[in-house]
């Protein structure tokens, strides 16, 4: 069973530049949620996907969109980068779309924005 | 304000020392997650918990979901220098439908 895998590990961009952040979910799961980690906080929310569909989203801007694909893997893309969006960006995967559901985390991609 | 309140915000015992640490919500969540996360890598899940009043056992951690599915507490017995991590509680609360984390306790155990 292969877990979570995110790419790439480290990225450092420019404000104001773009950047897409990929994430391959565990085998059998059809479900891929994204969160923004900022230092010495909990991981925050941005959207979920299931079936390649958005199926919720936490509060961030337009700026932050996403992609599933029919093999369930993900893109996390966020346009015109703020200082603010440098942080710890997590896919998670899970069997089941909703709110009672274990999700399994990737090693995240460390985003520097100078 | 956080939906989830994790306490403490920082600990730092001993090895063999027993602790406890606990994760407050004034709403009622249909389950709750516990995580455990190491620097520079992504949460690795504990547990879950479900029925009101549950209790679960990981080896040296007890998990306890409260009566009310409103909080949980961690109880870690005989604290190795392998349990230091930042220790995360997540859950979707039963009127919202999104999963929230808190923001963590941060435990150290020197040997």
């Amino acid at each position: 069973e292969t877990g979570v895998t995110q790419s790439p590990t480290h990225l450092i961009k420019t404000r104001g530049q773009q950047v897409t952040l990929r994430c391959s979910s565990q085998s059998g799961h059809n479900t891929v949620s994204w969160y923004q980690q900022a230092l010495g906080q909990g991981p925050q929310f941005i959207f979920q996907y299931y079936r390649e569909e958005e199926n919720g989203r936490g509060n961030f801007p337009p700026r932050f969109s996403g992609l599933q694909f029919p093999n369930y893997s993900s893109e996390l893309n966020v346009n015109a980068l703020e200082l603010d969006d440098s942080a710890l960006y997590l896919c998670a995967s899970s069997l089941a779309r909703g709110p009672t559901y274990e999700q399994y985390f990737g090693p995240g991609t460390r985003l520097t924005v100078t | 304000t956080q939906l989830l309140e994790q306490s403490p915000q920082f600990l730092s015992i001993q090895e063999g020392e027993n602790l406890t640490v606990y994760c407050n919500s004034s709403s009622v969540f249909s389950s709750l997650q516990w995580y455990r996360q190491e620097p520079g890598e992504g949460p690795v899940l504990l547990v879950t918990v479900v029925t009101g009043g549950e209790v679960k056992k990981l080896k040296r951690l007890t998990f306890q979901f409260g009566d009310a599915r409103k909080d949980s507490s961690l109880h870690i017995t005989a604290a190795q220098p392998g349990d230091t991590g930042l220790y995360l509680c997540a859950g979707a609360p039963t009127n919202a439908g999104k999963s929230t984390f808190g923001d963590g306790t941060t435990l150290t155990v020197k040997p």
